[in-house]
């Protein structure tokens, strides 16, 4: 079974841009979660979906979205870009939602670059 | 859960000997602690979890133990071999509130070969 894939895995973007990051779950997962990974703030949940809805929300600020779709593949949009939204993005997915303390797989991440 | 420390953040362990990390919690309500391993490039991987309902877990060379009491639990890997050098996360949720996963900040093991 193919794991978690997120593209693009590379991505450099300029201030005030706009971006959008796509994830693929594993096949039969409903649920996918975004994180931020930075060396100073470490791992940071964005937000969940499950059944296109999101469920849980991260303290962001309304620059960070996100959408799920219903075949459960997610992307999320970063606009008006910053140049301390340069991080690692990670997805995760997992079969049903947070709630049910189910694991969750990570992909590979998006290395988002601002300049 | 709102606050999750780890330590420490960095551990250097000789080939063959024991590494051990540790978590700290705040929230009486957490009841479900994994632990992530990052190799670099890579995003973290579930290694092994615990729920609150139990005191010990074990999965070959790497064991977690759970103090609820103490809201501390603990990552153990016995005979450490170079392919566990990484970053190792903790974590903790609560089925109350906000369930979503708080992550420690992570430890930087280097296994000395």
């Amino acid at each position: 079974k193919a794991g978690v894939t997120q593209t693009p895995r590379y991505l450099i973007k300029t201030r005030g841009q706009q971006v959008t990051l796509s994830c693929s779950p594993i096949s039969g997962h409903r649920s996918v979660s975004w994180y931020q990974q930075t060396p100073g703030q470490g791992l940071q949940f964005l937000f969940e979906y499950f059944s296109e809805t999101q469920r849980n929300k991260g303290n962001f600020p309304g620059r960070f979205s996100g959408r799920q779709f219903s075949n459960s593949r997610s992307e999320m949009n970063v606009s008006t870009l910053e140049l301390g939204d340069s991080a690692l993005y990670l997805c995760a997915s997992s079969l049903g939602p947070r709630r049910e303390q189910e694991t969750q797989y990570f992909g590979p991440g998006t290395r988002l670059l601002v300049l | 859960g709102e606050n999750v420390e780890q330590h420490p953040s960095t551990l250097s362990v000789q080939e063959g000997d024991s590494a051990v990390i540790k978590c700290t919690y705040s929230d009486s309500a957490s009841n479900y602690f994994p632990w992530y391993k990052q190799e670099l490039g890579k995003g973290p991987q579930l290694i092994i979890d615990i729920r609150s309902n139990v005191g010990e877990k074990k999965d070959q060379r790497i064991a977690v133990t759970l103090n609820k009491t103490a809201k501390h639990f603990s990552l153990h890997i016995t005979e450490t071999q170079p392919e566990d050098s990484a970053v190792y996360f903790c974590a903790e949720q609560s089925n109350f509130g906000n369930e979503k996963l708080t992550f420690g900040t992570g430890t930087r093991l280097t296994i000395i070969p």
